[in-house]
């Protein structure tokens, strides 16, 4: 079965602190792993795109790592502001029948503190 | 530059109603659309997509329905709410189906009592 799991559910950090978030998934076919970042009541906008050959992608302050391998990816969120307050989607791609059906995980909410 | 409405922002509706809950996207032609629902502590979850006018797929069978009666716009229906169809739908585009980067509206608030 195609699941995306994210951990933590839930972190609190002290504005200016960086914080890790982790997605692992069992996803067959890969094709591609997404970030998203969603305010409260808001729909989610893209942080970052890779596909298996990338190991690495950055968007500002956000720096998001793949490991086809061991099917894990992180989120790395750099000198964390009170707007990083939100929660935080991991997502696979799956390339099957002409159609990338896009796998959700249940996000991680990251509340950034002053 | 490309945007995406839905309305209404919130609706609060009596179980056993009707639903219909619209989506539009400017700015793009022949976008793929598609219709979400994200219940609390879980993952966003795929209801509907269509590829063009007319066309719809549905990816989990439900109470809920899908129609595209023009190329940029996309409406959810219910003939009659039950409580569990509560919760946050979202629609989306993308240009196609691969690396595409797909993009979200505000999203619907619905409350059924």
């Amino acid at each position: 079965k195609n699941q995306v799991e994210q951990s933590p559910q839930s972190l609190i950090i002290l504005e200016g602190k960086n914080c890790t978030l982790q997605c692992n998934y069992t996803v067959s076919p890969f094709s591609n792993l997404r970030w998203y970042k969603q305010d409260t009541g808001r729909g989610p906008v893209s942080l970052t795109i890779m596909t298996f050959s990338e190991n690495t992608k950055s968007n500002g302050r956000y720096t998001a790592t793949l490991d086809a391998d061991t099917k894990q990816s992180s989120l790395h969120i750099t000198a964390s502001q009170l707007s990083d307050s939100a929660s935080y989607i991991c997502v696979v791609g799956s390339f099957s029948g002409g159609y990338n059906k896009l796998i959700f995980g249940a996000g991680t909410r990251l509340a950034v503190h002053p | 530059s490309q945007t995406i409405h839905q309305w209404p922002a919130t609706l609060v509706q009596p179980v056993g109603s009707p639903l219909s809950l619209e989506c539009t996207v400017e700015g793009t032609s022949n976008p793929n659309l598609y219709w979400y629902r994200q219940a609390a502590g879980r993952g966003l979850q795929l209801l509907f997509y269509s590829v063009g006018i007319g066309q719809i797929s549905s990816e989990v069978p439900q109470n809920l329905s899908a129609s595209r009666p023009q190329d940029r716009q996309f409406i959810l229906s219910s003939k009659k709410l039950l409580l569990s169809d509560s919760g946050f739908y979202l629609c989306a585009w993308r240009y196609g189906t691969g690396m595409d980067e797909q993009f979200f509206g505000p999203g619907t608030r619905l409350t059924v009592l």
